[in-house]
């Protein structure tokens, strides 16, 4: 059974604070994709990174994939109220269509 | 394009009653999903399918049934609701290439007593 574990499961901190949320396996993945969930609504895709070592920034938002493809991290830079969320990584190992979620991240921005 | 839509909203159902969850989708996605999410948790996977007609089981298929007779719609089945399967449906749909970015559904709420 494949299995992502993210750490950690719950963080609160103060609003301009940085933070970093990390997805581990022991599966070799050949994609990884971020998803962040507002409550009440399904979750929507921040990225997907494919390649060992890749590094892809979208904002104040910094996603890597470790050289192995078994684990990724993102960062956040001066975190926002607006982060708050239920942060999700998914992992799709090769010749597979579907991808295995996390167990997520909650987050709390306080202003 | 209204995207995946999935109804009902909400419903409470009596333990050994049957239902089933709608979702479409008009993105023309060959692939289609059905996840649950316990309270505080991330999502299980329940069926998935990769066309028309092909249909496969995900982490935690017990309990359920799927069909996918057209492109567009991806009904769940649930045939004797039991308290475990308490919880929030989502669908979701995927293309068939690139990276396969899955686009879901507003979700069911779903209770079981």
């Amino acid at each position: 059974t494949q299995l992502l574990e993210q750490s950690p499961q719950f963080l609160s901190i103060q609003e301009g604070e940085n933070l970093t949320v990390y997805c581990n396996s022991s599966s070799v993945f050949s994609s990884l994709q971020w998803y962040r969930q507002e409550p009440g609504e399904g979750p929507v895709l921040l990225v997907t990174v494919v390649t060992g070592g890749e590094v892809k920034k979208l904002k104040r938002l910094t996603f890597q994939f470790g050289d192995a493809r078994k684990d990724s991290s993102l960062h956040i830079t001066a975190a926002q109220p607006g982060d708050t969320g239920l942060y999700l990584c998914a992992g799709r190992t090769s010749g597979t269509y579907k991808y295995i979620f996390g167990t997520g991240t909650r987050l709390k921005v306080l202003a | 394009n209204a995207g995946v839509t999935q109804t009902p909203k909400f419903r409470i159902l009596k333990i050994g009653q049957s239902m089933t969850l709608q979702c479409t989708q008009d993105m023309n996605h060959n692939y289609m999903y059905w996840y649950r999410q316990d309270p505080g948790m991330g999502l299980k996977l329940i069926y998935y399918s990769v066309g028309a007609g092909i249909t496969d089981k995900g982490e935690v298929p017990n309990g359920y049934n799927v069909s996918r007779s057209t492109t567009e719609d991806f009904p769940l089945r649930l045939e004797l609701a039991a308290p475990s399967q308490t919880s929030v449906y989502f669908c979701a749909s995927s293309p068939s290439k690139g990276d396969y970015e899955q686009y879901f559904g507003p979700g069911t709420r779903l209770t079981v007593t």
